[in-house]
């Protein structure tokens, strides 16, 4: 399948600061996004999702941003919180492939 | 609690037993999907029913491993001659078929097999 990366393994931050998450993706047919949440020993939790006729997308303390010329999706989280750690992937879905390729993950490490 | 369920949580077993996951989708969801992920990476797509119809199986599914969903509603996921390298969660989506090609898909718990 193709790749989807993030650049940062780990993110810590101080509870309050605003998180950055980033993901490169490669198949420029992904036409589907998704952020996923996963604390341990759980499985992942929907957050957000952007579908490719969208740059930009808000949830409650939650963005995403969607750049297709550079294949590139963000995360963006106001006033993290410690509940907010956890590992955050991005997924991609082609269009009627009906599967998602996920990357590897970002720990977000919040400190209080 | 409407969300998607899987059982068992854990699993342990040794190096040749065969094991048996269930997963109990989102009740309306029509689609069906089998994930799995090792530790510090991102779920790996196993196989995907539409219904009781199973529509796509991944190369990482191999003969040792079948899955069903007999009436169309809950899953499972059968591992003959378990090997210590089946060790992983195995986790189970569901999402609704929009007719748009982009369904969001919705993740149980996870079933943890530890494969000694």
């Amino acid at each position: 399948g193709e790749s989807v990366g993030l650049h940062l393994p780990t993110l810590s931050v101080q509870e309050g600061d605003n998180s950055i998450i980033n993901c490169a993706y490669s198949n420029s047919a992904s036409d589907y996004f998704i952020w996923y949440k996963q604390e341990s020993g759980k499985g992942p939790q929907f957050i957000i999702d952007i579908r490719s006729n969208m740059d930009k997308r808000q949830g409650q303390r939650v963005t995403v941003l969607l750049n297709k010329t550079v294949k590139h999706l963000s995360l963006q989280i106001a006033a993290t919180q410690p509940g907010d750690s956890a590992v955050y992937f991005c997924a991609e879905n082609l269009y009627n492939f009906n599967k998602f390729y996920f990357g590897s993950g970002t720990k977000l490490n919040v400190k209080p | 609690d409407t969300g998607v369920s899987q059982d068992p949580r854990h699993k342990i077993t040794k190096r040749g037993q065969n094991v048996t996951f269930r997963c109990d989708p989102i009740s309306e969801h029509n689609r069906l999907y089998w994930y799995r992920q090792t530790l510090g990476q991102g779920p790996e797509f196993l196989t995907y029913f539409q219904n009781e119809a199973q529509l796509e199986k991944s190369r990482l599914l191999s003969d040792r491993f079948s899955a069903e969903r007999p009436k169309g509603s809950f899953s499972t996921l059968e591992i003959q001659r378990t090997e210590q390298g089946d060790s992983a969660m195995y986790l189970c989506a569901s999402s609704p078929v929009t007719g748009t090609g982009q369904d969001t898909q919705y993740f149980g718990p996870g079933t943890r097999l530890t494969v000694l």
